[in-house]
Parts: C-alpha cells; structure tokens; sequence
C-alpha cells in the first residue's frame, strides 16, 4: 500500500510568482485535504476536494485554490504569492466522510516546504 | 467554533521518565479528538484518536490518552519515554459534519539522557 507523496520536498519562489503542489493520495482514499503549517505553528486547514470538487474551504484568500484528477491525486495553487506564504504545505488523504458522521482519519504526506523570498 | 489549546510549547523529560502532554479543546458537541506527532522535516503520523466509547484510548508506539468531557481535555501520556520520542506533538479536534482538523500549536518534546 502506497503512502502519500508530495511533490517537489522543496521549493524557493519570489514573491508575486505562482507555484503548483502536488499531492497523490493514499491508495483506496477518494479524499485530499491541503493544510499550511507556518513556522512554530500547527497545520491550517485550506480546503478539501472530493469528486474532484472544494469541498469545504478554510479562511484562505481565493488566491489559494486546487485540482483534484479522476485519479484522486491533488495539486494546490497559490498565486500572486507572498511573504507570509512560506511555509510547510501538507497534504492529507482519507475516505469520504459519511452524512452526520464526523471526520475520517487523515493520513499525511511528507509536506513540501516552501520559501517565499 | 472549534479550538485547540496545548498550553505547554516545550517540554523536556529524562529518558524513561513518564511523560503527559496536556491538550484542551473547545466544541460544542461532542468531539473527535486525536494526536499527531511529527518528527523534524516529515510529515504527521497519527498516534490515537478518539470518536467515542471508552475514553481510555490506546495508541501506536505506547501511548495512550484519556478524553475527559469535564475538563475539556484530551491528555497524552507515555508511561516511559525513549529518546526517540523527541519530536514535535500535535492535538487536533474535529467535528460531525466536516472532515477537516482544527490543531494545536504543537508541543516540542525534548528528551535528555
């Protein structure tokens, strides 16, 4: 069984540039949720995609956005970047949720670290 | 609205000594509750989680942690730690209806020999 990978495990971008993340999920898992962790910081929810769709956003700007493929793999965009977007950027897959039930367990990936300079 | 407080940043500890890691939420309903730990540039690992039931839960590599509704608390505790426990620890609450985690700020664990 094939854990989750990400993609590059570091990156160095200028400010106002754009960068793609990627992300394969879990085998089996049809979830994938993209979560920031600033420096000294725990992991912020950005958003979740299922069937290929956000679903579920946290307070991130619109310049934070992301794909799901058929094949359950993620990419998060971020343009326009700034400063304050250097961080560790995680990715996390699990099954669905069901209705009313509360969250499945994430499994996460090794985080690509970004530098913004 | 959901919130994870760990109130101690660093904790250090002598190997073998026990170890409790303090972890205090806020919700409404009831939560779901778990601890991550991450060790320097990787990703998290799930230690336990909690969803209801028996609020004694066992996790991977001996630890375990207590739900405690009256107190808010979802306490992590270690009877003997080994030095390969140092790393940063992360509590995280979610909830019915969302499948994303609200998390802590971490404590960083530190073990001298």
């Amino acid at each position: 069984e094939t854990g989750v990978t990400q993609s590059p495990t570091h990156l160095i971008k200028t400010r106002g540039q754009q960068v793609t993340l990627r992300c394969s999920s879990q085998s089996g898992h049809n979830t994938v949720s993209w979560y920031q962790q600033a420096l000294g910081q725990g992991p912020q929810f950005i958003f979740q995609y299922y069937r290929e769709e956000e679903n579920g956003r946290g307070n991130f700007p619109p310049r934070f956005s992301g794909l799901q493929f058929p094949n359950y793999s993620s990419e998060l965009n971020v343009n326009a970047l700034e400063l304050d977007d250097s961080a560790l950027y995680l990715c996390a897959s699990s099954l669905e949720q069901g209705a009313g039930m509360g969250p499945k367990t994430q499994y996460f990936g090794p985080g690509t670290r970004l530098l913004v300079l | 609205a959901q919130s994870v407080t760990q109130p101690d940043i660093h904790i250090t500890v002598s190997e073998g000594a026990s170890l409790e890691l303090r972890c205090n939420y806020s919700y409404g309903a009831t939560p779901y509750l778990f601890w991550y730990v991450q060790s320097p540039g990787q990703g998290l690992q799930l230690l336990l989680k909690y969803f209801s039931g028996d609020t004694l839960v066992q996790g991977i590599k001996g630890f375990e942690a207590e739900f405690k509704r009256s107190q808010s608390s979802f306490n992590l505790r270690k009877p003997s730690v080994h030095w390969c426990d140092a790393a940063e620890y992360f509590c995280a609450v979610g909830q019915t209806g969302a499948n994303n985690l609200f998390f802590g700020t971490g404590t960083r664990l530190t073990v001298i020999p």
